[in-house]
């Protein structure tokens, strides 16, 4: 079953462009991580973000978390091509003791120089 | 100094055939995982162990058999291999079996021809 859905898939953008990733479920996680991922490599955590409507800062990166702890969104400002990557959002099971996290399907950017 | 390193990095071989993947973490963490990442990247726990112990079996075919000698380490076998068990097959541990980050390997590329 998937439970989170992230959009967009692709995003191409030029450098210096500002943009905007969302993962947005029906279901309520007791935390939420966004992890990044370059080709052949595993994913790199980049924040976990715990209390509704949490605001995170990581440099250029901001990371909210919902309210309701259903949703999350990563803002990037003046994109640069070290940007590029896979960008993962992985949900923890609210309640679950199992360490089972759900990832999202990822949005590929791409920034151009 | 690599944190969770897995082996080979990639593996082409033939159906039918029988192969291992190997996984190891110098982290001491308490809790290794195995996940599959599908040609569309989205990322699927497939087992979790915890102290050599085994917490998370999802639906998996029983081919698939993971095994644990010891907490830094844990393994992948995989019998009779079949043409979609083609994917990038990642191996990754965490502190605790909560919800703690996880660090991942860099990643084994299964090729079955």
């Amino acid at each position: 079953t998937q439970l989170l859905e992230q959009s967009p898939q692709f995003l191409s953008i030029q450098e210096g462009e500002n943009l905007t990733v969302y993962c947005n479920s029906s279901s309520v996680f007791s935390s939420l991580q966004w992890y990044r991922q370059e080709p052949g490599e595993g994913p790199v955590l980049l924040v976990t973000v715990v209390t509704g409507g949490e605001v995170k800062k990581l440099k250029r990166l901001t990371f909210q978390f919902g309210d309701a702890r259903k949703d999350s969104s990563l803002h990037i400002t003046a994109a640069q091509p070290g940007d590029t990557g896979l960008y993962l959002c992985a949900g923890a099971d609210r309640g679950s003791t199992l360490g089972r996290l759900y990832f999202g399907r990822g949005t590929q950017l791409t920034v151009w120089p | 100094d690599t944190a969770v390193s897995q082996t080979p990095k990639y593996l082409v071989t033939q159906m039918g055939n029988d192969k291992s993947i190997k996984c190891e973490q110098n982290l001491g963490h308490d809790t290794m995982y195995w996940y599959k990442q599908d040609s569309k990247k989205f990322l699927k726990i497939m087992f979790s162990y915890n102290n050599k112990e085994l917490i998370i079996n999802e639906t998996v075919p029983n081919r698939f058999s993971p095994k644990s000698p010891d907490k830094a380490h844990l393994n992948l076998h995989i019998n009779s291999l079949e043409l979609g068990d083609s994917a990038v097959y990642f191996c990754a541990s965490s502190q605790d079996q909560g919800i703690s980050p996880l660090h991942f390997g860099n990643g084994t590329r299964l090729t079955v021809t």
